[in-house]
């Protein structure tokens, strides 16, 4: 049953530390997302790769924020330092880029909170 | 006007009756749209994807799209308890961009 993992799940951490989500991709996957949901902007894109490239980061603060993928089976998200408002769930979701079908299936996601 | 957007309910429905959520979108050029079923705590799911105008059947679910009115909705026939989440419409905004815009979700209410 192919799925994408996402690590930690849980992720509890003080202003001004450095925080890193991990994502595994579903294997033959080529294009990985990551999206933030928070209940007042709901659901919103961060960055986005294609084999491995990233794409668009627009929605991602530059100053605080980086994301990478090393190789094909794993991408990162990263935040230094990490203030309060970035609490949010981190989802990560992959596909494979069939054009216009382009489905993405989203992992467990990881719930950070900083205090 | 926000690029996806979504009643955001609750819609209420009693068990067996047919459920029915809409989302309307804003750029023209929009082709890929999506339905994600997300349980409270849990990641968003795919249950629906369509690309053409008309309807795309699959099981309980009917997705339909109509692109001359940039509207998409969800029939969710003989809804039980457990359809009670909340769903979300989504939307590859601008054309070739594969990043999907989400509207803020509908949530459902199957009554027992």
């Amino acid at each position: 049953d192919a799925r994408v993992t996402q690590t930690p799940r849980h992720k509890v951490t003080e202003m001004g530390q450095e925080v890193t989500m991990r994502c595994q991709p579903i294997l033959g996957h080529n294009t990985v997302f990551w999206y933030r949901q928070t209940m007042m902007q709901g659901l919103e894109l961060l960055a986005y790769f294609r084999n491995r490239a990233p794409l668009d980061d627009s929605g991602m603060p530059k100053d605080r924020f980086s994301a990478e993928m090393p190789d094909a089976t794993l991408a990162t998200l990263k935040i230094q330092p990490s203030e309060p408002r970035d609490s949010a769930v981190y989802f990560c979701a992959s596909g494979k880029d069939r054009g216009l079908y382009n489905e993405q299936f989203f992992g467990p996601g990881t719930r950070l909170t900083v205090l | 006007q926000k690029e996806v957007e979504q009643n955001s309910g609750p819609l209420s429905v009693p068990e067996g009756a047919i459920a029915s959520l809409n989302c309307t979108y804003s750029d023209r050029v929009s082709q890929s749209f999506f339905w994600y079923r997300q349980y409270s705590g849990k990641s968003p799911e795919l249950i629906m994807s369509i690309y053409s105008n008309g309807d795309k059947e699959d099981g309980r679910f009917t997705a339909q799209l109509n692109k001359a009115s940039q509207y998409v909705s969800l029939l969710i026939r003989d809804s039980q308890p457990s359809d009670s989440a909340t769903y979300l419409c989504a939307v590859n905004v601008g054309a070739g961009r594969r990043a999907l815009t989400f509207g803020s979700g509908t949530r459902l209410q199957v009554q027992p």
